[in-house]
């Protein structure tokens, strides 16, 4: 069964260090998320990607942050200069198509860790 | 904008017993309802989905759930739990904010453990 696939699962960095975590979404599917959990709190929206642009992004979604889809497959989420608060469990989603019946499909998330 | 309380972080229950797990939800429009699940070192996994027509919609694994439009409540039972639904469970509701997003707006989660 295809699913969403996100490397590395646990990543520790140092506060003002940039990161880059990836995912694979599932094969024909055209619209990408990213999602967070610090711990203890809900699971909240970052952005959401389709047609090669961001379609919607949260308030937490500021200038440190961005989303790629560099090459068909691949969809990352970069921080570019991290801080203590942005330790959390990040998710990845794919969904298929438009409609509000599709399925959001979820990785099994990258833990991020800031010293 | 939409939200979602899960009442209980915590509950525990017997093999065997039932399991009954809460979630009312705040939406200005009828919403699309969902439940997800997460193992331990997993990602969510939806469990069932309630979007039009029937309001008590079943998932996998036994669970089911029913939306009460007038308590705004989508509330996850199975009548006889088994230790392999020890798990975290998320409720989650989905509004369309344009351009077919549908993004999730998740309530905190409850976790359920099973005691033998």
């Amino acid at each position: 069964e295809p699913e969403v696939t996100q490397t590395p699962s646990h990543q520790v960095t140092q506060m003002g260090q940039e990161v880059i975590l990836r995912c694979v979404p599932i094969s024909n599917h055209l619209y990408f998320y990213w999602y967070r959990q610090i711990l203890g709190q809900k699971v909240e929206f970052l952005v959401s990607f389709y047609n090669n642009e961001i379609s919607e992004k949260s308030e937490i979604f500021d200038d440190q942050f961005s989303v790629e889809r560099p090459d068909g497959s691949n969809f990352t989420l970069k921080i570019r200069s991290t801080k203590l608060e942005d330790s959390a469990m990040y998710f990845c989603a794919s969904r298929s198509r438009g409609f509000p019946t599709d399925t959001q499909y979820f990785g099994p998330g990258t833990r991020l860790t800031v010293l | 904008a939409q939200s979602v309380t899960q009442l209980g972080s915590h509950v525990s229950v017997s093999e065997g017993a039932l399991v009954l797990l809460r979630c009312n939800y705040s939406s200005s429009v009828p919403p699309y309802l969902f439940w997800y699940v997460q193992y331990p070192n997993q990602g969510l996994q939806l469990l069932l989905k309630y979007t039009t027509g029937a309001t008590l919609v079943k998932g996998i694994n036994g669970f089911e759930a029913e939306f009460k439009k007038s308590e705004t409540s989508f509330h996850l039972t199975k009548p006889s739990a088994h230790m392999s639904d020890a798990a975290e469970y998320f409720c989650a509701v989905s509004l369309n904010s344009g351009g077919s997003n549908y993004k999730l707006t998740f309530g905190k989660g409850t976790l359920l453990t099973v005691n033998p």
